[in-house]
């Protein structure tokens, strides 16, 4: 099955600061999604992306499906960005393979 | 618009006991439904996935089963629960060419 490898695993950032999480894949995808789970467990959508650019607020992702990678960008981060963010892609049907996530800790 | 209720929020099971984690869907017809657990770590695991009532295709052999009994109800359950039962259930829905969209979740520990 598909492989899906997030970098990086733990990453500490102090407020107002960006980051570029980046979600490398093994084989070709039909959609990728990029979710962000806060400390209390809870999945959120952050992006539907199968390729291009897409951008909402503060966070904007990227996916080159013919180079096999996606990436998050955050933008002044904020507390409240803490928490897991997973990338899963979309490979056959509607069944997700999820990554192991990226650890983001944003310090006051 | 759509909502997706999972309970319970916590359980406490003794090993070798049976279980029943439910989950709906409201707002929308004929969705595919899926249970994923998370272990203690990060990644999700896909256990079981459902495109309709009574379809039901498992991911991983193991000691779950699940049932889909209605268009919006999907069921995961255990006849007899084992220590590595124990980890964080989530329920997850989507149609055709569109997001997953996951519950709250159940953390199940088990005794």
């Amino acid at each position: 099955g598909i492989q899906v490898e997030q970098s990086p695993p733990d990453l500490i950032l102090q407020e107002g600061a960006n980051s570029t999480l980046r979600c490398n894949f093994s084989d070709s995808v039909n959609n990728l999604q990029w979710f962000h789970q806060n400390p209390w467990g809870q999945l959120i959508n952050l992006f539907y992306i199968p390729s291009g650019t897409k951008q909402n607020g503060r966070l904007s992702a990227t996916t080159v499906a013919t180079e096999r990678y996606s990436l998050l960008y955050i933008s002044s981060s904020q507390t409240t960005d803490s928490g897991v963010y997973f990338c899963a892609p979309l490979v056959s049907g509607s069944r997700l393979t999820f990554g192991e996530g990226t650890q983001l800790t944003v310090n006051p | 618009s759509q909502t997706i209720h999972q309970w319970p929020a916590t359980l406490v099971q003794p090993v070798g006991s049976p279980l029943s984690l439910e989950c709906t869907v409201e707002g929308t017809s004929n969705p595919n439904l899926y249970w994923y657990r998370q272990a203690a770590g990060r990644g999700l695991q896909l256990l079981f996935y459902s495109v309709g009532i009574g379809q039901i295709s498992s991911e991983v052999p193991q000691n779950l089963s699940a049932s889909r009994p209605q268009d919006r109800q999907f069921i995961l359950s255990s006849k007899k629960l084992l220590l590595s039962d124990s980890g964080f259930y989530l329920c997850a829905w989507s149609v055709p060419w569109q997001p997953q969209h996951f519950g709250d979740g159940t953390r199940l520990s088990i005794l």
